[in-house]
C-alpha cells in the first residue's frame, strides 16, 4: 500500500513558469513532510520540510503549501529554471528523518 | 563537510551470486539508513541503525538480506543470492541523530543490475 500517492508523474514548465507537484497521504500520524530533489546519478537532497502546524512554508522559490484537513501537501516552484530540471519526492514520516515513506516521485524538465 | 561516501558505484551479477555494498556516513552522524530505490520509484527504507544497533529493520528481506554496522561508524550491506527483483539503487543515507535529525544526508547510491 502506498503511503504517500504523489502526482503527477512527469511535469514540463517554460522557464519562468510555475511547477506544482502534489502529494497526498492517509496516515493522519504523520507530522513531518519533506520534499526532495534528486539530479541523475545522485542520492535525493533535502529541499525544504514542513510540520503540520503552519499551512505554508516558504524558502526562497520554493514553497510548501499544506492542508491538513484533506491530508494533502503541493510544492511550488516559482519562476522555474532550467537547473530546477529534476526529480522530486514528496515523503513523509512520523518521527523526523526516521522510517519515511517517500512518494514515486515527479519528473520535472524545465524548458528555457 | 565530507558527503556520504557509497562503493562501488555500479555492480552487475549473476541471480544466485552474492554482492556486497560499502557506506561511510558524515562523520558525527550516529543514524544510518540503507535504502532501494527501484526505477521509477521513491526510496525504500530497508534498514536503519543508530550507532551500531539496529532500530528497525522490518522491510528488510531477511531470507537474503543482512547488514551490519559493527563499530558504529561504516556499514556493509549484502545479498546472497541476488534476485533479478533486485536490480536497484541502493542508497545510504546518514543523520545527526534519530531523535533529534530531520535532515537526511543521502550518497549517490550504487546501482546493482542482476542477469
Amino acid at each position: 500500500q502506498q503511503q504517500v500517492k504523489q502526482s503527477p508523474q512527469s511535469l514540463i514548465v517554460q522557464k519562468g513558469g510555475i511547477s506544482i507537484i502534489n502529494c497526498a497521504y492517509e496516515n493522519t500520524a504523520f507530522d513531518y513532510f519533506p520534499w526532495y530533489q534528486q539530479f541523475p546519478g545522485k542520492g535525493p537532497a533535502l529541499l525544504i520540510a514542513i510540520r503540520p502546524d503552519v499551512s505554508e512554508k516558504k524558502e526562497g522559490r520554493f514553497t510548501i503549501s499544506f492542508n491538513k484537513s484533506a491530508k494533502q501537501f503541493s510544492l511550488h516552484i516559482m519562476d522555474s529554471q532550467p537547473g530546477d530540471s529534476a526529480t522530486y519526492f514528496c515523503a513523509a514520516s512520523n518521527s523526523g528523518a526516521n522510517n519515511l515513506f517517500f512518494g514515486t516521485g515527479t519528473r520535472l524538465t524545465v524548458i528555457p | 563537510e565530507a558527503g556520504v561516501a557509497q562503493s562501488p558505484r555500479y555492480k552487475i551479477i549473476e541471480k544466485r551470486q552474492s554482492v556486497a555494498f560499502w557506506c561511510n556516513p558524515i562523520s558525527g552522524h550516529a543514524t544510518l539508513y540503507w535504502y532501494q530505490q527501484i526505477l521509477g520509484q521513491g526510496p525504500k527504507l530497508l534498514i536503519q541503525f543508530q550507532n551500531n544497533g539496529v532500530v528497525d529493520d522490518s522491510q528488510l528481506p531477511k531470507d537474503r538480506f543482512s547488514a551490519e554496522r559493527l563499530k558504529g561508524v561504516d556499514s556493509t550491506l549484502k545479498i546472497q543470492p541476488a534476485k533479478l527483483e533486485d536490480s536497484a539503487v541502493y542508497l545510504c543515507a546518514s543523520s545527526l541523530d534519530w531523535l533529534q535529525g530531520e535532515k537526511l544526508f543521502f550518497g549517490s547510491g550504487t546501482q546493482l543490475s542482476v542477469l
